[in-house]
This record gives structure tokens, C-alpha cells and sequence, in this order.
């Protein structure tokens, strides 16, 4: 069965600067791909990025970037320069079956302070 | 803006008192899902449409049921909530074959009283 780990409950950095979100997963089918959410205290869940496992190069979007490790089965977010929007919750994904069901790990707290 | 609307945003009911939750989508996407999300934890998947084809996860309870009556639409019904089902739920849409991204709407939060 297909698992993602994340094992942060909550991180704390400050305005400006870098920050990176674990996620680890684990799964036997070699197609897949990687999501990460951003969950605010409204409740929506926001896309931020996409990584498919045949994709070649990281993804990027704008300040977020995908660490991409297949080999180390882990696909970490790295946000630069972080800004206090950015306080919310983070959740990585992974698509699962022909409907592309997402399986979400536990999520990380983030919190950036002035 | 083409999106998806989740109706109400705030659903208080009453233990066993039967509560439906509504979807819509402008996105004309084949695929809708619906996840709940109980207080600190992940979302989990209840069930989901591939077009008019409804696919339950194996734990969802018997006691959440889902309609579907056009593209546009999806509802989850609530058939007798109980404490336990109080919960954000959101909706998500998508299209096959057409990106990876799911949609997801704002959320609809029960509470149960």
C-alpha cells in the first residue's frame, strides 16, 4: 500500500528566509506522482506543486520548489524567502489508481514569525 | 472564475438528524471526490465519481452515501450523524487526462450537536 510520511508536526522559521518540509514516501508501483497542499486556517486546500516520478528535473513554482530523491524515496518542499502568508498547514500527497485518489500524510504546521 | 463551490460553508446539525452537503463545479471535470477531514488530521477519501461511475472506499461508513445527478453536481448525504462524524468536508475536482491537479472547494464544516 502506498504511505507518505511526513514527519514534522511544526516548524518555525523567520520572515525572509529558507524552509524545507519533509515528506518521505512509500510505494511499489513505478508510475506516481507527488503532490504538495497548502491548507490555511480557512480550511481550502491550495496546489502548490506537482512532481511526477519520471519527470527529470525538480519542479518549481515561483518561491516553492520540489527536492526530488527517488532513489531516498523523499520529495521535500523548499520554500525560499518566506513571507508570514506562508503560515499555514502543508500537506504532501501522493495519486494513487486510475482515479488519482490522493493519500495525504500527517501535514506540517508551519509558522513564520517577523 | 471557473472553480468549485461548496454549500454551506458552516452545517450545524443534530445527532441523527440527516444533513446534506453540496458540490458544483464550473470546470466541466469528469472526476469529483469527496475527503473528510476530522480536527488535526490528514484528509481521507469517503468516495469518488469517474464520471457517472461512483467508487466507495472500503472504510467509508454506510451511513455516508453520495449522489451525483449531473456533471456540474455531487452531494454527500449524512444519513444519522453522529459526534464523531464532525468534520471539515471537502469537495475536489478533476479532469482526466488533463493535468494532475485536484480542485479542491472551501470546505464545508459540520458540526454535530
Amino acid at each position: 500500500a502506498q504511505k507518505i510520511t511526513q514527519t514534522q508536526p511544526g516548524m518555525f522559521v523567520q520572515e525572509k528566509e529558507a524552509v524545507t518540509l519533509d515528506c518521505t514516501y512509500d510505494t511499489s508501483d513505478p508510475s506516481y506522482g507527488l503532490f504538495w497542499y497548502k491548507q490555511p486556517s480557512s480550511g481550502e486546500m491550495i496546489f502548490l506543486i506537482y512532481q511526477g516520478s519520471y519527470d527529470q528535473q525538480n519542479a518549481t513554482e515561483g518561491r516553492y520548489s520540489l527536492n526530488f530523491q527517488k532513489a531516498r524515496k523523499s520529495a521535500n518542499l523548499v520554500i525560499s524567502a518566506s513571507q508570514l502568508g506562508d503560515s499555514a498547514m502543508y500537506f504532501c500527497a501522493m495519486r494513487e489508481g486510475r482515479a488519482d485518489k490522493l493519500i495525504f500524510g500527517t501535514g506540517t504546521r508551519l509558522q513564520v514569525f517577523p | 472564475d471557473a472553480m468549485v463551490i461548496q454549500n454551506p460553508r458552516y452545517q450545524v446539525t443534530q445527532f441523527g438528524k440527516p444533513v446534506t452537503l453540496s458540490c458544483s463545479q464550473t470546470l466541466n471535470h469528469n472526476v469529483m471526490y469527496w475527503y473528510q477531514q476530522k480536527s488535526s488530521q490528514a484528509p481521507k477519501l469517503l468516495f469518488h465519481y469517474y464520471d457517472k461511475d461512483f467508487n466507495n472506499e472500503a472504510d467509508t461508513p454506510d451511513n455516508f452515501q453520495s449522489r451525483r445527478p449531473n456533471t456540474s453536481f455531487c452531494f454527500l448525504d449524512i444519513r444519522s450523524p453522529g459526534l464523531g462524524d464532525a468534520a471539515m468536508y471537502l469537495c475536489a475536482t478533476r479532469r482526466e487526462r488533463e493535468g494532475n491537479e485536484q480542485f479542491f472547494g472551501p470546505g464545508t464544516r459540520l458540526t454535530v450537536l
